[in-house]
């Protein structure tokens, strides 16, 4: 079955710009969403389809995928950016998460 | 508004069964797909199953045989039956919605509903 690895944390100082990646064999050929969790609420789509925002989602966010790794930008880091991400793929008619990782913004 | 609700879960014994719903409103909801993602405490989101709009049904391994997913386009309702239960199911269930999920990823999600199976 497919895998998505992700890094367990990620810690940005705030106003700097965050990355988050998400590996996977030939990611670059399958489509890639990312998802926001704060804690004691649902995930929240963040980006669709490698580089899209879902509307309502600020411009600060932002993907791209190639190879091997699909990454999730955060520009000018605010503290309510701190949550848990989550990559996503549909793979073989499964869906398949990564780990999650918990960015801190210090 | 968009909203998904989730209700059934609660507190059952190895081997038993629990049936989850989950309605839904302010989308039109026979035009997408449907899914259940469980997330245990502490712990990743994981995809469970899924139902698109012709009524094709997809599981996760560990749940293939023992959980059937359906739904009600009348209604607006989505369900998950759930049998032989076991301690590793215990989790937080989210419906999730997509008019295409490949393509888009999961739109919409509920609050979860929390199952625990524990004797």
């Amino acid at each position: 079955s497919y895998e998505l690895t992700q890094p367990l944390s990620v810690s940005v100082a705030l106003g700097q710009t965050a990355r988050i990646t998400c590996g996977g064999i030939n990611i670059g050929r399958k489509n890639v969403h990312w998802y926001q969790q704060k804690p004691g609420q649902a995930p929240v789509l963040v980006i669709y389809r490698d580089s899209n925002r879902p509307s309502g989602i600020p411009e600060r966010f932002s993907g791209s995928n190639s190879g091997n790794t699909a990454t999730l930008t955060i520009s000018r880091a605010q503290a309510g950016d701190e949550a848990d991400y989550y990559c996503q793929v549909w793979d073989s008619n499964t869906g398949v998460f990564g780990g999650g990782t918990k960015l801190t913004v210090l | 508004e968009v909203q998904l609700v989730e209700s059934g879960g609660g507190l059952v014994q190895p081997g038993g069964s629990l049936r989850l719903s989950c309605a839904a409103s302010g989308f039109t909801f026979s035009s997408y797909d449907m899914h259940w993602v469980r997330q245990g405490i502490g712990k990743g989101l994981e995809w469970v199953s899924a139902v698109g709009t012709s009524g094709t049904t997809h599981y996760a391994g560990s749940v293939n045989g023992r959980f059937t997913i359906s739904r009600e386009n009348a209604e607006n309702s989505l369900y998950l039956q759930m049998n032989s239960l076991r301690a590793g199911d215990t989790a937080v269930y989210y419906c999730a919605g997509s008019l295409d999920t490949a393509m888009r990823g999961f739109e919409y999600w509920g609050q979860g509903t929390l199952v625990t199976v524990s004797s």
